[in-house]
């Protein structure tokens, strides 16, 4: 069935240092993708999206990379600090419908 | 500004018994989506309603209904609540465009004893 995935459940990352967060897909219809933060307790931050017809895209301090031809997609996030600790989740939407397919989400822990 | 309102925001519930949701979208959001999401587990879509009707329907139970009013706020039934059903449920909203962002709330926790 379609799935969204990450490959890494925890992230461990030094203030200041820039953090990637991987996510692939598995579904070639989606044409739609969005990577959100979870905080505790909170429901999903959008924070930044990007259809399929780009392979890059930049928000404030993040940044993220589409590659169509192995369905991956990933969230860089510059000089993490430590409001980033937080569960991200890529997610991703078919043109077929709205609905969110979320994949499984990365904790990032960010050490001072 | 406005966020998406969910009440309430924390809920026990026996077995058995029944549960009602409320969601109230980002005024002049006419789509609502309903997501349940269980301890460590991604949100899962359950469904969606734009302009009053359901638009999509994803993993939700039988036992579950759902609807939106005139006013675009709904509402998630939840009867013969089982052990399983206890997790976040959250409610998003939208403009209805193709890439239309959505914006959560901050979830209603049921808990089921």
């Amino acid at each position: 069935g379609e799935s969204v995935g990450l490959h890494l459940p925890t992230l461990s990352v030094q203030e200041g240092d820039n953090s990637i967060i991987n996510c692939a897909y598995s579904n070639s219809a989606s044409d739609y993708f969005i990577w959100y933060k979870q905080e505790s307790g909170k429901g999903p931050q959008f924070i930044i999206d990007i259809r399929s017809n780009m392979d890059k895209r930049q928000g404030q301090r993040v940044t993220v990379l589409l590659n169509k031809t192995v369905k991956h997609l990933s969230l860089q996030i510059a000089a993490t600090q430590p409001g980033d600790s937080a569960v991200y989740f890529c997610a991703e939407k078919s043109a077929a419908g709205n609905k969110l397919t979320f994949g499984g989400g990365t904790r990032v822990l960010v050490k001072p | 500004a406005a966020g998406v309102i969910q009440s309430p925001r924390h809920l026990i519930k026996e077995k058995r018994e029944t549960a009602t949701l409320k969601c109230y979208p980002i005024p002049r959001h006419d789509t609502v989506y309903w997501y349940q999401q269980g301890p460590g587990q991604d949100p899962q879509f359950l469904i969606s309603f734009y302009e009053k009707m359901q638009s999509d329907k994803g993993s939700i139970p039988d036992r579950f209904s759902a609807q939106q009013f005139s006013d675009y706020h709904s509402e998630l039934n939840m009867s013969s609540l089982e052990l399983g059903d206890s997790a976040l449920y959250f409610c998003a909203s939208s403009l209805e465009v193709p890439t239309g962002e959505q914006f959560f709330g901050p979830g209603t926790r049921l808990t089921v004893l």
